[in-house]
């Protein structure tokens, strides 16, 4: 079983729609979870962080993490096509020098 | 400000050959990190370098190798080439110090094609 699952899509949606992204985890030592986005042919570029449990809210962005069911969240309102890409959760037992394990990434697309 | 400077872009080595990635951080970031995406995949962790010594490491072979600078630049070593090298290979850096600073900044990576 890999240590972080995510459920790689595609997914698309029109124009305007709310995307709800997700992965599920098995290692209870995570603590640090992040969400990456990555266009094709670009390296991954970080969207979201977050400690431990709770929400955190960045524009038309949110990131959900829940501990106790091991399960974490991203949601896009008023999607765009330019949020066409590969969301990319991620998490690291400690911050700093940890390493940082990925889910496959999902791959969405907004229609015009 | 550059971000994470990576090179060559693309490469076409041969099985069994060695190639040799380069990785300049983004500036005021220490910490270099390597990692390898396969095709529909993501990012697999290789190995991590500061104060150039090597901090950590993944699940990959000692084929697998690197060095860090004193200018905080890196490069990642890969000796008897298989075909399943064959991956993108992102570097990461980052600055561990800095307060709640724990994400990556990104290069665009170089595409390694192993024939």
């Amino acid at each position: 079983q890999k240590e972080v699952e995510q459920d790689p899509g595609p997914l698309s949606v029109p124009e305007g729609a709310i995307v709800s992204l997700n992965c599920t985890y098995s290692n209870s030592a995570f603590q640090y979870f992040m969400w990456y986005r990555q266009y094709s042919r670009k390296g991954p570029e970080l969207l979201m962080y977050t400690y431990s449990s709770g929400n955190k809210e960045d524009g038309r962005f949110t990131a959900q993490v829940d501990k106790s069911s091991k399960y974490i969240s991203l949601f896009i309102r008023d999607s765009q096509p330019s949020d066409s890409a590969t969301y990319l959760c991620a998490m690291s037992a400690k911050g700093g020098y940890q390493k940082v394990t990925f889910g496959t990434g999902t791959k969405l697309q907004v229609i015009p | 400000d550059a971000g994470v400077t990576q090179s060559p872009t693309h490469l076409i080595k041969t099985r069994g050959q060695q190639v040799t990635l380069r990785c300049s951080p983004k500036s005021g970031h220490d910490t270099v990190s390597w990692y390898q995406q396969a095709l529909g995949q993501g990012p697999q962790f290789i190995f991590q370098y500061y104060e150039e010594e090597e901090r950590q490491r993944g699940n990959f072979p000692d084929r697998f190798s690197g060095h860090q600078f004193p200018n905080y630049s890196s490069e990642l070593n890969v000796n008897a080439l298989l075909l399943g090298d064959s991956a993108l290979y992102l570097c990461a850096s980052s600055s561990p110090g800095t307060s709640r600073d724990y994400g990556y900044t990104f290069g665009s990576g170089t595409r390694l094609t192993v024939v």
